[in-house]
């Protein structure tokens, strides 16, 4: 996985919009797509883990889902609040053990929610 | 009380200079990493170490040397500092599950390296 690419690379939505990003990569050779919400001034927290092609996953208003046979990801936040502004990150883990585990990041979306 | 916590946050030094960043977790993980937020923002891999064993090394000068004194800690010192090494380092830690290896990053808060 060579480079992961996360569109837009940043977004401005207004409170109670809903909105979505996208991560990709040009390789659909990977075991899992992970998402981490990085706020200003902390750390990334992780929010979603995904191995299986058509996989959903939800998290109160956030939730993304994955294509493995295509190589990408779709983040969605349903009725944005200004707490949800925050760097959103994308990692393709490689393999399941050793050295393959190590994830590969994208830059991130940056979003910001106004109120 | 603090997951995956790093010291300094913030360091400030001379080119040339030796210094180490250390990191401690405390929620039982058996991996730990290091990362380094480059100029680009993106978050690169730097070295993995699972139960006190290093197991991810990349391409990174050796004067960048890990050290991990048992599986709560893993350390980065840096030799001869450069220029170029200015930037956030930071370090996680995940459980490698039997089976399940897609266990999260619970990251530190990062540790901002200024060479001047």
């Amino acid at each position: 996985i060579l480079n992961v690419e996360q569109s837009p690379q940043s977004l401005h939505v207004q409170e109670g919009d809903s909105t979505n990003f996208t991560c990709s990569s040009p390789s659909s050779n990977f075991y899992a797509l992970h998402w981490y919400r990085w706020e200003t001034a902390k750390s990334p927290e992780a929010l979603f883990v995904m191995t299986l092609n058509g996989d959903e996953k939800k998290k109160g208003r956030i939730s993304a889902t994955l294509n493995t046979k295509e190589g990408y990801s779709y983040l969605y936040i349903k009725g944005s609040q200004p707490e949800d502004s925050a760097t959103y990150l994308c990692a393709f883990q490689r393999g399941s053990s050793g050295s393959a585990r190590q994830l590969t990041f994208g830059s991130g979306t940056q979003l910001t929610v106004l109120p | 009380d603090t997951a995956v916590s790093q010291t300094p946050k913030y360091l400030v030094t001379q080119m040339g200079n030796d210094k180490s960043i250390k990191c401690e977790q405390n929620l039982g993980h058996d991996t730990m990493y290091w990362y380094k937020q480059d100029s680009k923002k993106f978050l690169k891999i730097m070295f993995s170490y699972n139960n006190k064993e290093l197991i991810i090394n990349e391409t990174v000068p050796n004067r960048f040397s890990p050290k991990s004194p048992d599986k709560a800690h893993l350390n980065l010192h840096i030799n001869s500092l450069e220029l170029g090494d200015s930037a956030v380092y930071f370090c996680a830690s995940s459980q490698d599950r039997r089976g399940a290896n897609t266990g999260e990053l619970f990251f530190g808060e990062g540790s901002r390296l200024t060479v001047l």
